[in-house]
């Protein structure tokens, strides 16, 4: 059975620093690998797609990483500012996500950039 | 692209009461729907998955039930709630035949009383 793991579980920066955000998964047979951001009490926004066949994507400030042989993924954000902080999720896609949707989600990074 | 409304956003109900929490989408046809139960501290749960008018998985069983009575309409309902039923309720999307990106609503927020 996958098991996503997101470390750290919270992290506070000072604005302006270039961090990185970490999800690893067991198992390595996976379709993709997708990134969101959830603000306090809304939903989730999507923020990058990875196909199993892909190492990264790129999108503003942000650029995800792939490497399925070590079973990890990686979430670099660039210059962080104030409205960053948020809830970070990564969710997998696998043969062994249990569940119909084959979806796994870690339980987030709670991340707070200080002004 | 793509729009999913969830609505009401916040709803306080007594224990046995009913519940009805609605989802539409907009924007694409036949997708594929989900909702999902976040509780606090824990991960997302699927709850329920549809392919398509009235075909629904049931991932946990549990008094609560669902619904596709359109292609872009999917509720949650139950008849009687139960205090263990309090949670942020999520519906999401993806697109039929698509790369299997999920898009989520806004959420809805029961509390059971």
């Amino acid at each position: 059975k996958q098991e996503v793991t997101q470390i750290p579980a919270a992290l506070s920066v000072p604005e302006g620093e270039n961090l990185v955000l970490n999800c690893s998964f067991t198992d390595s047979a996976i379709y993709n690998l997708q990134w969101f951001r959830q603000d306090p009490g809304k939903g989730l926004t999507s923020l990058l797609l990875i196909q199993s066949s892909q190492r990264e994507q790129t999108s503003g400030r942000l650029n995800a990483s792939l490497d399925k042989s070590s079973g990890r993924s990686t979430l670099y954000i660039a210059a962080s500012q104030p409205g960053d902080s948020a809830t970070y999720l990564c969710a997998v896609r696998s043969y062994s996500g249990g569940g119909a949707d084959g979806l796994t989600f870690g339980k987030g990074t709670h991340l707070i950039i200080q002004p | 692209s793509q729009t999913i409304h969830q609505w009401p956003a916040t709803l306080v109900q007594p224990v046995g009461s009913p519940l009805s929490l609605e989802c539409t989408v907009e924007g694409t046809s036949n997708p594929n729907l989900y909702w999902y139960r976040q509780a606090a501290g824990r991960g997302l749960q699927l709850l329920f998955y549809s392919v398509g008018i009235g075909q629904i998985s049931s991932e946990v069983p549990q008094n609560l039930s669902a619904s596709r009575p359109q292609d872009r309409q999917f509720i949650l309902s139950s008849k009687k709630l139960l205090l263990s039923d309090s949670g942020f309720y999520l519906c999401a999307c993806s697109l039929a035949g698509g790369p299997g990106e999920l898009f989520f609503g806004e959420g809805s927020r029961l509390t059971v009383l």
